[in-house]
C-alpha cells in the first residue's frame, strides 16, 4: 500500500539558511508525489508537485524537490529560508486507486529563528 | 483564499452527539475530499466524492458519513460522538478525479468533543 514517511517532526533553522526537509515514499508503481505547506490557523497549499520526467521540480514561494527512484526519497530544499516560512510541511502520494485522494505523511514542523 | 468554505470553523459539542459540516467547493470543482488531522493519527484520508457519487474510501468510521448534492456542495454528519474525534476536518476539492493530485483545502473545521 503507498504511505509516505517524514522522519523530522521538527526542525529549526535560522533565517537565510538553507532547509532541507525528508520524505521517503512507499509505492507500487511510478508514484505521483506531492509537497503540501500548512500555515498556521490555514488550510493545506500545495507547494510543487512530481509526475514523470526531470527529477527536480520547481514549485512556489523559492521551494524545489528531487525525486530519487533509487533511494525513494522526495527531499524538499530551499537555498534561504524566510521567516514567513515557518510552517508544517506536508508530503503526499496518491493513492494506487487511482481516485486522486492523497495519502500524507505524518509532517514536519518548521521553526525559523532570527 | 482557496476558494473552499467549510463551515462552522469551531464546533463544541458533546459526547453522543451528531454534528454536520459543510463545505462548498471551488467553483466548478467537481471533486471532494474530506480529511481529519488530529494529533495522534496526522492527516487521515475520509472519503472522496466525485459529482454526486462516492469515488473512494479510507479511514472513515460507520459513525461517520458525507454526501455531495446536485449543487456540489457537500456535508460530512458525524454521529455518536466520542473523545477521540475531537479533530482538525478539513475539506477540499478538485476540478477532476483524475490523479492530478492537486486539491485546493480550506481551513477547516475544528471540532471539540467534550
Amino acid at each position: 500500500a503507498q504511505s509516505v514517511t517524514q522522519p523530522d517532526i521538527h526542525i529549526t533553522v535560522s533565517e537565510g539558511a538553507s532547509l532541507e526537509l525528508r520524505c521517503n515514499y512507499s509505492y507500487g508503481a511510478t508514484p505521483y508525489l506531492f509537497w503540501y505547506v500548512q500555515s498556521p490557523g490555514q488550510g493545506l497549499q500545495l507547494l510543487l508537485k512530481y509526475f514523470s520526467g526531470d527529477t527536480l521540480v520547481q514549485g512556489i514561494k523559492g521551494f524545489e524537490a528531487e525525486f530519487k527512484r533509487s533511494q525513494s526519497s522526495f527531499n524538499l530544499r530551499k537555498p534561504s529560508v524566510h521567516w514567513s516560512d515557518a510552517a508544517e510541511y506536508f508530503c503526499a502520494v496518491v493513492g494506487e486507486t487511482g481516485a486522486n485522494n492523497l495519502f500524507f505523511g505524518t509532517g514536519t514542523r518548521l521553526t525559523v529563528i532570527p | 483564499d482557496s476558494g473552499v468554505t467549510q463551515t462552522p470553523k469551531h464546533l463544541i459539542t458533546a459526547t453522543g452527539q451528531r454534528v454536520t459540516l459543510r463545505c462548498s467547493p471551488r467553483s466548478g470543482d467537481l471533486s471532494v475530499y474530506w480529511y481529519q488531522q488530529s494529533l495522534d493519527q496526522g492527516l487521515q484520508f475520509l472519503i472522496q466524492y466525485y459529482n454526486g457519487e462516492e469515488r473512494a474510501k479510507g479511514n472513515i468510521l460507520e459513525r461517520f458519513s458525507a454526501q455531495q448534492f446536485p449543487d456540489l456542495h457537500s456535508e460530512l454528519n458525524l454521529s455518536s460522538l466520542e473523545l477521540g474525534d475531537s479533530a482538525l476536518y478539513f475539506c477540499a476539492s478538485s476540478s477532476s478525479s483524475a490523479n492530478t493530485g492537486e486539491l485546493f483545502f480550506g481551513e477547516g473545521s475544528r471540532l471539540t468533543v467534550l
